[in-house]
Formats: C-alpha cells, sequence, structure tokens
C-alpha cells in the first residue's frame, strides 16, 4: 500500500516569515494531494490541494508543489500569521479516493 | 449546509460496553470514511463506505469493529466489548460521487471516546 512521510514533525517561525513541510510518497499510482490543517481539538480542514496533472497550485498565502518523478509533494506558507500555528497533515489518494496521511507537522508561529 | 455531523462529541465506557459512533455525511455526500487518531498522531484509515456497502475496511480490526451505512439514516461505526486501547479520537468524512476524479473529504468534528 501506500506510504506517506511528512517532515519536520515541528516547526516554528517568526511571524512573517516563510514555512515549508515537506511529504514523499511511494506509490506512483497516487494522484491527488490535500492538505489539511487542524487545530487543537478541532475537525482537519481542507486547505488546499492539487492533482497529478499539475506541477503548482498556489492560494493566496498557501501553495503546494508536487514533483511526480520524485513523488514528493510541499506546502508552502508565505508571510505566516500567529493564526497559522496548528498541525498540518498532507495525503496521498489513488483512484479509489482512500487518502494515506502523513504524521503530521506542528507548526509554530511566533509573534 | 450543513457539513458532516458526528455524534456524540465525546463518549465515555467501561471496558467490556459496546460504543456505537454516528456520522451524517454531508448532503448529497455518498462516501463515508472513518479515521481514528491518537492524541499526537496523524489520521488512521479505518473504513470507506458508500449507501450499503462496505467498500474498503482494510483499516479496522477484525473483532470488535463493525461499521454501517444503511440506504436511511446515518453511518455507524461500532465498537463492541470495548478495551482501554480504544480510547482515540475517531472521525468521519464524507466526499461526494467521484465523478472525473479523486474528491475532497470533509470531516466532521469528531467524537472522543474514553474507555475507564
Amino acid at each position: 500500500g501506500e506510504n506517506v512521510e511528512q517532515h519536520p514533525s515541528t516547526l516554528s517561525v517568526q511571524e512573517g516569515d516563510s514555512a515549508v513541510i515537506k511529504c514523499t510518497y511511494s506509490d506512483s499510482a497516487s494522484n491527488y494531494f490535500p492538505w489539511y490543517k487542524q487545530e487543537l481539538g478541532k475537525r482537519p480542514q481542507l486547505i488546499i490541494d492539487i492533482r497529478s496533472n499539475v506541477g503548482e497550485k498556489k492560494d493566496q498565502r498557501i501553495a503546494v508543489t508536487l514533483n511526480k518523478t520524485a513523488k514528493h509533494f510541499s506546502l508552502h506558507i508565505t508571510e505566516t500569521q500567529p493564526e497559522d500555528s496548528a498541525v498540518y497533515f498532507c495525503a496521498a489518494s489513488n483512484s479509489f479516493n482512500k487518502f494515506y496521511f502523513g504524521s503530521g507537522t506542528k507548526l509554530n508561529v511566533k509573534p | 449546509n450543513a457539513g458532516v455531523m458526528q455524534n456524540p462529541r465525546h463518549l465515555v465506557r467501561r471496558r467490556g460496553q459496546e460504543a456505537r459512533l454516528r456520522c451524517s455525511p454531508v448532503k448529497g455526500h455518498s462516501h463515508v470514511y472513518w479515521y481514528r487518531q491518537l492524541p499526537e498522531e496523524g489520521l488512521k484509515f479505518m473504513v470507506y463506505l458508500q449507501k450499503e456497502n462496505i467498500i474498503d475496511e482494510s483499516g479496522m480490526p477484525k473483532e470488535r469493529f463493525s461499521a454501517e451505512f444503511p440506504k436511511e439514516g446515518p453511518s455507524i461505526l461500532r465498537i463492541q466489548q470495548v478495551v482501554r486501547g480504544d480510547s482515540a479520537a475517531y472521525f468521519c468524512a464524507s466526499s461526494p460521487d467521484l465523478g472525473t476524479g479523486n474528491q475532497p473529504q470533509h470531516f466532521g468534528d469528531g467524537t472522543r471516546l474514553s474507555i475507564l
């Protein structure tokens, strides 16, 4: 089955700096890569996603890049704000919509 | 437009009792997924259901755990004879028909199960 690895497990940045979270996957059949943000005690919320026919996608301060050859994808958050502090999960999915999640990155944005 | 609704939010059971967790998907969504999350850990896939069918239950323990998504009513995750190790947050997610490809999964607020 699919194996998704996520790094780093914790990330601390100063407000206004950029944050980058990286994930690798093992199954070349995976073709959909969503990112979720989970605040403490709350539900995971989709923040951005990318499909395998696209190399990059941007939504305001958030961007995701995908390298299919190397089987890795990354989340980029620019101009970080304290409200960006949360746990971020990447996931990979094949055509059957079964999501394999990474282990999460705890992002702390210091004011 | 109501999102995924899970109840109860918190459930306390004693060892040996049964736990029943309910999930109502987003209106119009016919795919339901259950995940388990331990503190400080990621989301582990348990089971994927469509109306009246189990599509993939490879992440669900063979014993004591069962899931259903009937034609009418919510999806139910049932844990029989609970043990302390079942304590976790259980999240349900739903998605629309896959149509032309994968669809985002929308999560509920979860049920936090505590076993005494």
